[in-house]
């Protein structure tokens, strides 16, 4: 079954170091990979995708996200965290037009300061 | 150029009623999805349109019905409420049912059901 995975429930790091949010899916193939994010009282924001091509894609706010088909892994990541990154991270994959689109559980980033 | 609007932004029903939630996408954009989110069971898709056609449904009992206008703009419906479909309910639209699409997300419908 196509499943998405995000085993951190929540991630803290220190303002100004570099953060990792993990992400693996369940299927191979050529999947459609995508991260959102989720501030308080607020839907889902649009943060970068993966469709093919550079395995390094870059998004919104200084965000980026490396996809391994090896590991089937698309992890986010941001050379120095600032405390405004605090929010809710979501990972959504889609394997095909006729798929739906299927998100993890999501991360809960910390930022201290 | 505005954003996905959902109205409206709070509700509350009690057990047994019906409830009709609203969804208009960004401007040209002809696809529009729903999901909700509990702090259960995250985020679950409910029904994908494009073109006044349903294209995807989730696992969801007849009760959540949803339904999409020549505008694109779409409703959701769930009828005899029950305490466990209190939710935040958020609707995304995209330009196309595409795979690759990005889907751009409204702030959703919060509803209580007492």
């Amino acid at each position: 079954a196509q499943s998405v995975a995000q085993p951190e429930d929540q991630v803290n790091v220190a303002e100004g170091n570099p953060l990792t949010v993990k992400c693996t899916y369940s299927v191979s193939g050529n999947p459609y990979l995508f991260w959102y994010v989720q501030y308080p009282n607020r839907g889902l924001q649009f943060l970068l995708k993966y469709i093919t091509g550079d395995n390094l894609v870059k998004g919104s706010y200084g965000f980026e996200a490396e996809f391994n088909k090896s590991q089937t892994s698309f992890h986010l990541k941001k050379p120095s965290a600032l405390v405004s990154d605090s929010a809710l991270y979501f990972c959504a994959v889609r394997w095909s037009d006729t798929d739906k689109l299927i998100f993890g559980t999501g991360t809960r980033l910390q930022v201290f300061p | 150029k505005a954003g996905v609007t959902q109205t409206p932004r709070y509700l509350i029903k009690t057990r047994g009623q019906q409830v009709t939630l609203s969804c208009s996408p960004i401007s040209g954009h002809r696809s529009v999805s729903w999901y909700q989110q509990t702090p259960g069971q995250g985020l679950q898709f409910l029904f994908e349109y494009f073109s006044e056609t349903q294209r995807n449904k989730g696992n969801f009992p007849g009760r959540f019905s949803g339904r999409q206008f020549s505008n694109s703009r779409s409703e959701m419906n769930v009828s005899t409420l029950e305490l466990g479909d209190s939710a935040l309910y958020l609707c995304a639209s995209s330009l196309g049912p595409g795979a690759g699409q990005p889907q751009h997300f409204g702030d959703g419908t919060r509803l209580s059901i007492l």
